[in-house]
């Protein structure tokens, strides 16, 4: 079954609110891949977390690395109509990497 | 610098024909893999790689064949479709094992089977 949850499934927000995505998974992971889809595309790499308690920064994208490995989160800021899509996150235990199911954010202008 | 390239776009089947999706990459990757995507689902693996040679299962294998003959290609089949297998088909190409592990990803092939 799936090992990477995230949550929640569907987000809207009004343009400017923040919005959040959380990822959890079954196992510990190496590592934590983001990517984005927009509608209609494919995904697309955002950033890679490694370390336990990492945080790092994209202008308004926020990511975040649990202290057991084992969890996610990315959160924006001010969303904008450029946010729109579905955001993925990622990991590997040995050779196979799982995705998130997946948070598809709606932006409304 | 093509990047992944994965073949149909889209692609109509009967119940019970076979076909294989193409994917080829060039950016000299070891490791390549095959997903669907379905509404609520997420990104399920069903066949991976990590070299010419040597393939192994996911999430979802069945129904699903593949093969690694070189580097550069990776062809899932299709045996005998199926309406489950209606989805969306994303092949990845993934840099792994020094420093950033990015997946590098196929336009897609939206396949419906009727």
């Amino acid at each position: 079954g799936q090992q990477v949850m995230q949550i929640p499934q569907y987000q809207h927000v009004q343009e400017g609110e923040d919005f959040t995505t959380y990822c959890n998974s079954s196992t510990t992971l190496s590592n934590i891949q983001w990517y984005k889809q927009r509608p209609g595309g494919h995904p697309v790499f955002l950033i890679q977390l490694v370390k336990s308690g990492e945080v790092k920064k994209q202008k308004r994208l926020t990511f975040q690395f649990g202290e057991a490995k084992k969890n996610s989160s990315l959160h924006i800021t001010a969303t904008q109509t450029t946010d729109v899509g579905t955001y993925f996150c990622a990991g590997n235990t040995g050779n196979q990497f799982y995705f998130g199911t997946g948070t598809s954010l709606t932006v409304i202008p | 610098n093509a990047g992944v390239t994965q073949t149909p776009k889209f692609q109509v089947l009967k119940t019970g024909q076979s076909m294989t999706l193409q994917c080829a990459q060039d950016m000299n990757h070891e490791y390549m893999s095959w997903y669907r995507q379905d509404p609520g689902m997420g990104l399920r693996l069903i066949h991976y790689s990590v070299g010419a040679g040597i393939t192994d299962q996911g999430e979802v294998p069945n129904g699903y064949n593949v093969s690694r003959s070189t580097t550069e290609d990776f062809p899932l089949r299709l045996l005998s479709a199926a309406p489950s297998q209606t989805s969306v088909y994303f092949c990845a190409s993934t840099k792994w094992g020094t420093g950033v592990t990015e997946a590098f990803f196929g336009q897609g092939t939206r396949l419906t089977v009727v």
